[in-house]
């Protein structure tokens, strides 16, 4: 257990549905990330949130929409999505945005686009 | 923030170290080397970080050599459950996680 809960952790959905991943951190962190790991590829960096503000966008496509409503919570809400967006999606926290803070990562979000 | 060269794939003895080598010969001053891993289908797990000296917590050891041009990560007992992916990331901004393809450690009975 590192702090970091993600559900669902498994997804499969349509291409035409709406649906949300949600992330919460029990560490007190700051600042919560979302990244993307396709098969066979390296991890992404989708989204950066430091104090509840969007800090960072990776040139996410607008598919995919983040919310963080405090700095515990972290949302990616997901709609139209295409099968290529098929992969384990994770969710991090870390104590704050210095150089060096070690992030801590929740189990992911199995997701499946048919 | 400074690439890193790690070997695709490892084998190590249940019960005997692992010595997981990493290259990072661009490194500058101010950047950390972290050692993450994940177990299929999980999200990665912190296992330890260091920036000059040598660290070692109750999960491994981390060496740096003295030029920081490389490192090494050390499971000393490895068991069945350390079988992994172990990546390697040195890194100066927060928001830079950059995982590259890590090397595969199986554990053998």
């Amino acid at each position: 257990e590192t702090g970091v809960t993600q559900t669902p952790r498994h997804l499969v959905m349509g291409m035409t549905n709406k649906k949300s991943l949600k992330c919460e951190q029990h560490l007190g962190h700051n600042a919560m990330y979302w990244y993307k790991q396709s098969a066979k590829k390296p991890l992404e960096l989708m989204f950066v949130y430091n104090f509840k503000e969007q800090t960072e966008n990776n040139s996410v496509p607008s598919r995919f929409s983040p919310e963080c409503p405090n700095s515990s919570h972290l949302f990616l809400h997901l709609h139209t999505l295409q099968p290529e967006d098929s992969a384990l999606y994770l969710c991090a926290s870390s104590q704050d945005p210095q150089e060096g803070e070690t992030q801590y990562f929740g189990p992911g979000t199995r997701l499946l686009v048919l | 923030d400074a690439k890193t060269t790690q070997p695709t794939s490892m084998d190590c003895a249940e019960g005997r170290a692992a010595n997981l080598p990493c290259n990072h010969s661009t490194i500058s001053g101010n950047e950390y080397v972290y050692w993450y891993r994940q177990i299929h289908s999980q999200g990665p797990q912190y296992i330890i970080h260091g920036l000059k000296n040598n660290e070692t917590n109750e999960m491994a050891s981390l060496i740096i050599t003295e030029d920081r041009k490389s490192s090494t990560l050390i499971l000393p007992h490895a068991t069945l459950r350390d079988t992994a992916v172990y990546y390697c990331i040195v890194r100066r901004r927060h928001n830079d996680m950059r995982f590259g393809a890590g090397t595969r450690l199986t554990v053998k009975p």
